[in-house]
């Protein structure tokens, strides 16, 4: 089975700090990385994904995120955190079903991202 | 383009009711998928649907069933809902092809069953 697991429900850095979003999983094969986030009654947006090649993935906003094999993460970061950065952010893998002709995304549980001015 | 819509934004019912939610996308996507979002869970996948013609169940598709209208829309439908199912519910497309990996999300329907 693949799964995703986010081990912090929440994390608050000051605003002009380096933030991180912690993210591991486990998948059978070669995974597919995806982070998204979600603004207050929003739906999520996507922010940046890994399929292959270079480790470090450069997304919207500035973010950019660091493919990691050897330890399963695939951690979300920002060189210097924005109090709009404040939101909710999900980490997913692909789960590819062959056969079925499409895929599904599991999730992780999500982390609260809070920038303080 | 207006992406991925969905009606109602928000919705209360009583127990025992039925209603459907609606989902569309004008971005000519071949996948779409449902999700409900409960606290502390994340995402779960109730159903999806690979292709016009085709649906499938998700991770937690008890309660509900789902119509692949067309290529455009996907529905959601609550028989006779029940006050586990309240829950914020989101519809997702995906263009299935060589690299192209992406799901894009509506804004969501919020459900309460009273």
């Amino acid at each position: 089975a693949q799964s995703v697991a986010q081990p912090e429900d929440q994390v608050n850095v000051a605003e002009g700090n380096p933030l991180t979003v912690k993210c591991t999983y486990s998948v059978s094969g070669n995974p597919y990385l995806f982070w998204y986030v979600q603004y207050p009654n929003r739906g999520l947006q996507f922010l940046l994904k890994y399929i292959t090649g270079d480790n470090l993935v450069k997304g919207s906003y500035g973010f950019e995120a660091e493919f990691n094999k050897s330890q399963t993460s695939f951690h979300l970061k920002k060189p210097s955190a924005l109090v709009s950065d404040s939101a909710l952010y999900f980490c997913a893998v692909r789960d590819f079903r062959s056969g079925a002709g499409s895929y599904q995304l599991t999730f992780g549980k999500g982390t609260k991202l809070s920038v303080i001015p | 383009n207006a992406g991925v819509t969905q009606t109602p934004k928000f919705q209360v019912l009583k127990t025992g009711q039925s209603m459907t939610l609606q989902c569309a996308q004008d971005m000519n996507h071949n996948s779409m998928y449902w999700y409900r979002q409960d606290p502390g869970m994340g995402l779960r996948l109730i159903y999806y649907s690979a292709s016009e013609g085709t649906t499938d169940k998700g991770e937690v598709p008890n309660g509900y069933n789902v119509s692949r209208l067309n290529k455009r829309e996907f529905s959601l439908r609550l028989e006779s809902a029940a006050p586990s199912q309240t829950s914020v519910y989101f519809c997702a497309s995906r263009l299935a092809g060589n690299g192209v990996e992406t799901q894009y999300f509506g804004p969501g329907t919020r459900l309460l069953v009273l």
